[in-house]
């Protein structure tokens, strides 16, 4: 059965470093997201991506982060300068056609 | 704004048990989802669901429009079943965001 694939699993970075997370969706689909969850909380929605650009994002998605699809196959998470309250974990999901939604195993991030 | 509520926030049965968790969420929405979260931390969509009922296995998910309310059921529960289970629902208008809740944590002993 396809599914959704993310490495690392774990990342432990310093703070103001750059990080980039990665994930491959599912082959045939067409609709992208990232969310994260920090410890003990509810996962929180980050952006949804569609055909090559953004197509909603939240309030905590700030100039920090940028989502990009280099290839046909992947899609990335990059935190620019990160800090230590961005330590989460971090889902990629994907959709066919922009409701249900298969999600990754998760990146665990740990800034320090 | 749409919030999601979910009850109870932790959940312990003996195996056999029927379980049942709830959801409400307070604006309309277009689907909902429910999502069961394994210790190690991935999480596995179990359903997707706009209106009625849907049956996978032992699990039932039932959703009330009207009443902005939600239920998972398992029947003859299993220590297996134990993991931390979700609502996230779609808002209207075409977003496509999930709104999630905190989460169920339920434990089944044998």
């Amino acid at each position: 059965e396809p599914e959704v694939t993310q490495t690392p699993s774990h990342q432990v970075t310093q703070m103001g470093q750059e990080v980039i997370l990665r994930c491959v969706p599912i082959s045939n689909h067409l609709y992208f997201y990232w969310y994260r969850q920090i410890l003990g909380q509810k996962v929180e929605f980050l952006v949804s991506f569609y055909n090559n650009e953004i197509s909603e994002k939240s309030e905590i998605f700030d100039d920090q982060f940028s989502v990009e699809r280099p290839d046909g196959s992947n899609f990335t998470l990059k935190i620019r300068s990160t800090k230590l309250e961005d330590s989460a974990m971090y889902f990629c999901a994907s959709s066919e056609a922009g409701y249900e939604q298969y999600f990754g195993p998760g990146t665990r991030l740990t800034v320090t | 704004k749409n919030e999601v509520e979910q009850s109870p926030q932790n959940l312990t049965a003996q195996e056999g048990e029927f379980i049942t968790i709830n959801c409400s969420y307070s604006v309309g929405i277009s689907a909902l989802h429910w999502l069961q979260q394994h210790p190690g931390g991935g999480i596995v969509s179990l359903f997707m669901l706009s209106s009625g009922k849907k049956k996978h296995g032992r699990l039932i998910a039932t959703i009330n429009i009207q009443e902005k309310h939600s239920s998972l059921h398992i029947t003859a529960s299993h220590p297996r079943d134990s993991a931390v289970y979700i609502c996230a629902a779609h808002s209207q208008g075409g977003s496509e965001k999930l709104v999630f809740g905190k989460g169920t944590k339920l434990t089944v002993n044998p």
